[in-house]
């Protein structure tokens, strides 16, 4: 039964301290996201990889958060230093894009399969 | 500006009835929509997708319409069951270059025995 896998499940830290958030996408996706859900806002897109290239990180702070896929069965998020407002859920997900012959664009109507997500509290 | 809505209070109905859940956009050209369900504590799940061309799609007890020009999503379940108690999320596919979901704030939904 494959499925993604996030570690760790919960993190607890004081402001200031590295977090890294770790991901093993489904074997064979091709695409990996990166999700932070609040109460207020909702799941936000932080980052979305293809191919294990970066192709949008616009909805990360830049100054603290980083993304990257060092090999197809890990992606990780960190965040250096953290503070109370990065108190969160993130979400991994992985999915499989099919090239759409759609006006040069890419289209993928294929689901996310989320993994179980990482509870983070900054204290 | 760009918006999706669903309903943020809860929807209360009793077993055995349809459940009716609406999400609304503005300022959005999805290309498709895809319904989720989440758990307490777990990561959101595939339920249901349906592409602007198409006005409804089923799956079991589940239903789902697209109307491109009320920009509006309704999601159906009809003998619900408590077990179908859980956050539904809307999401719609966007393109910006390459594909990417923005998904709604979600409509917790509560079927009481």
């Amino acid at each position: 039964d494959a499925r993604v896998t996030q570690t760790p499940r919960d993190k607890v830290t004081e402001m200031g301290q590295e977090v890294t958030m770790r991901c093993q996408p489904i074997l064979g996706h091709n695409t990996v996201f990166w999700y932070r859900q609040t109460m207020m806002q909702g799941l936000e897109l932080l980052a979305y990889f293809r191919n294990r290239a970066p192709l949008d990180d616009s909805g990360m702070p830049k100054d603290r958060f980083s993304a990257e896929m060092p090999d197809a069965t890990l992606a990780t998020l960190k965040i250096q230093p953290s503070e109370p407002r990065d108190s969160a859920v993130y979400f991994c997900a992985s999915g499989l894009v099919v090239a759409d012959d759609r006006g040069g664009n890419e289209y993928s109507y294929n689901e996310q399969f989320f993994g179980p997500g990482t509870r983070l509290t900054v204290l | 500006s760009q918006k999706i809505e669903q309903n943020s209070e809860a929807l209360n109905i009793q077993e055995g009835k349809t459940a009716t859940l609406t999400c609304n956009y503005t300022n959005y050209s999805p290309a498709y929509l895809q319904w989720y369900r989440q758990d307490p504590g777990r990561g959101p799940v595939f339920l249901l997708l349906i592409r602007e061309n198409e006005k409804e799609k089923r799956k079991e007890r589940l239903k789902v319409t697209f109307d491109t020009t009320l920009k509006q999503s309704l999601f159906h379940i009809t003998a619900s069951q408590p077990a179908d108690s859980a956050t539904y999320l809307c999401a719609l596919g966007v393109n910006t270059g390459f594909q990417k979901l923005v998904f709604g704030t979600g409509t917790r939904l509560l079927v009481s025995p």
